[in-house]
């Protein structure tokens, strides 16, 4: 079974602190995500991947960095946290091509205060 | 870029009712269609897709429906239980490049015994 694995599952960070948010893959996709969901907006993109090496920004880059540092993991890092960061944080693999499932983590709860 | 509205926000049916939700969207070269399940605490999880070329697909008391004249999209659940009650979100994918999943802001689905 497909399997994306999030850590830490919650976290609560301080303002103008970093946080890093790590994703691993068993997959083997090429593909891999960072969303976040807010009440009212669904999901909205962040960063994604689409191999070891390269990360391209989404929808909503700003104050977000990512690393793919190998096929199976994807890190999401805010360098400078504030409130407005306070989130659900998901990530997703894939294989490249549509028509192809995307497998979602269980989600970072994420508080800034 | 692509906009996807999703209605209702909250929607609430008696056991054996049907449900039905809605997205439209407004990029008509969009090429994948899906419909994601996302249970309390959990991530989401892909309950069907379609590409363009199809218009109705049912699968295990679930009818995924594409109106492509209208850019709508719709989920209905033929005989809802209480085990359907989470929130359901539509995905849709443009046809170039990226294989980004643009989402709409989900339904929150309660299902009464």
């Amino acid at each position: 079974e497909a399997a994306v694995t999030q850590s830490p599952r919650n976290k609560v960070a301080v303002t103008g602190g970093k946080v890093t948010l790590s994703c691993n893959q068993t997959n083997n996709h090429n593909n891999m995500y960072w969303y976040r969901q807010d009440t009212g907006h669904g999901l909205r993109l962040i960063h994604y991947s689409y191999g070891a090496g390269s990360t391209e920004k989404g929808d909503i880059p700003d104050g977000y960095k990512a690393s793919r540092p190998s096929q199976e993991n994807f890190s999401l890092i805010l360098e400078l946290a504030t409130p407005s960061q306070t989130s659900v944080y998901f990530c997703a693999s894939g294989d490249q091509g549509q028509n192809t499932e995307v497998f979602f983590g269980k989600g970072t709860r994420l508080t800034v205060v | 870029g692509e906009q996807v509205e999703q209605r209702p926000p909250h929607l609430s049916v008696r056991e054996g009712d049907s449900a039905i939700i809605i997205c439209t969207y407004t990029d008509s070269a969009t090429a994948y269609f899906s419909w994601y399940k996302q249970e309390a605490g959990a991530g989401l999880q892909l309950l069907m897709s379609v590409l363009s070329n199809v218009d109705r697909k049912e699968e295990q008391g679930l009818t995924v429906l594409l109106n492509k004249k209208d850019k709508r999209l719709s989920l209905n659940l033929t005989a809802a239980h209480p085990g359907d009650s989470a929130v359901y979100f539509c995905a849709v994918s443009p046809s170039s490049g990226s294989w980004q999943l643009i989402f709409g802001s989900g339904t929150q689905l309660t299902v009464m015994p």
